[in-house]
């Protein structure tokens, strides 16, 4: 079964500063998609960026990117110029693709989570 | 537009009653999802509907049912709650099964 793993149970960054939230995932798939959501305190499940595996290029929206290593099997978030709106907690998610037969194509598949907060 | 409805905000429920937590979108997405959230464990799927009239088990669905009647609503029943459904119940839709899922605000679940 597909797993991911956030090793960062929290996090701290001054504002302005850049902060990297680690993820790795385990699945024997070649093609799948990857998530980052953002939970601010008001407990609303926001995405903040995705990608295909089949992409070679790293996505990125805004002030944030992600550097996707297939062959590592990781995908970490980078948060450039942190503003306190940051301050959340942060899910890496593991999504199959069409056409996989293991039962749980399509499925979210969430880790533990990242709580990031953002000093003034 | 409202996007995601969930019902009620919070609930503090007795151990063996039953309580369904309502779910409404407005977007016309095909797929909705019922997801559990638990301090330090994450989200885990509970059940998915890929269209209205089919539903589908996740990861966590013993103790949870699910029906679809028509897309825009997705009920999740308890039908004799036990403490450890104490939780935070979120409801997401997304266009396709493999598209971008929208969350609702959640539900407080308290089973005492």
């Amino acid at each position: 079964a597909q797993t991911v793993t956030q090793s960062q149970p929290e996090m701290s960054v001054q504002e302005a500063e850049t902060v990297t939230l680690s993820c790795t995932y385990d699945t024997s798939e070649n093609n799948y998609y990857l998530f980052w959501y953002k939970q601010p305190p008001s407990r609303q499940m926001i995405l903040v960026i995705r990608q295909e595996a089949y992409k070679q290029q790293n996505a990125t929206e805004n002030r944030f990117s992600v550097n996707f290593q297939k062959a590592a099997k990781s995908f970490s978030l980078k948060i450039s110029d942190s503003q306190l709106g940051d301050t959340a907690m942060y899910f890496c998610a593991f999504m199959n693709p069409p056409g996989f037969y293991g039962g749980s194509q399509g499925n979210l598949i969430f880790g533990k989570g990242t709580k990031l907060s953002v000093k003034p | 537009t409202a996007g995601i409805t969930q019902a009620p905000t919070s609930q503090i429920l007795a151990a063996g009653r039953s309580m369904t937590l309502r779910c409404t979108q407005d977007m016309r997405h095909n797929a909705m999802y019922w997801y559990r959230q638990d301090l330090g464990l994450g989200l885990r799927l509970i059940h998915y509907s890929n269209t209205a009239g089919t539903t589908g088990k996740g990861e966590v669905p013993d103790g949870y049912s699910v029906s679809r009647a028509n897309t825009d609503d997705f009920p999740l029943t308890l039908a004799s709650a036990v403490p450890s459904q104490t939780s935070v119940y979120f409801c997401a839709s997304s266009e396709g099964r493999y598209n971008e899922q929208f969350f609702g605000p959640g539900t407080r679940l308290t089973v005492l």
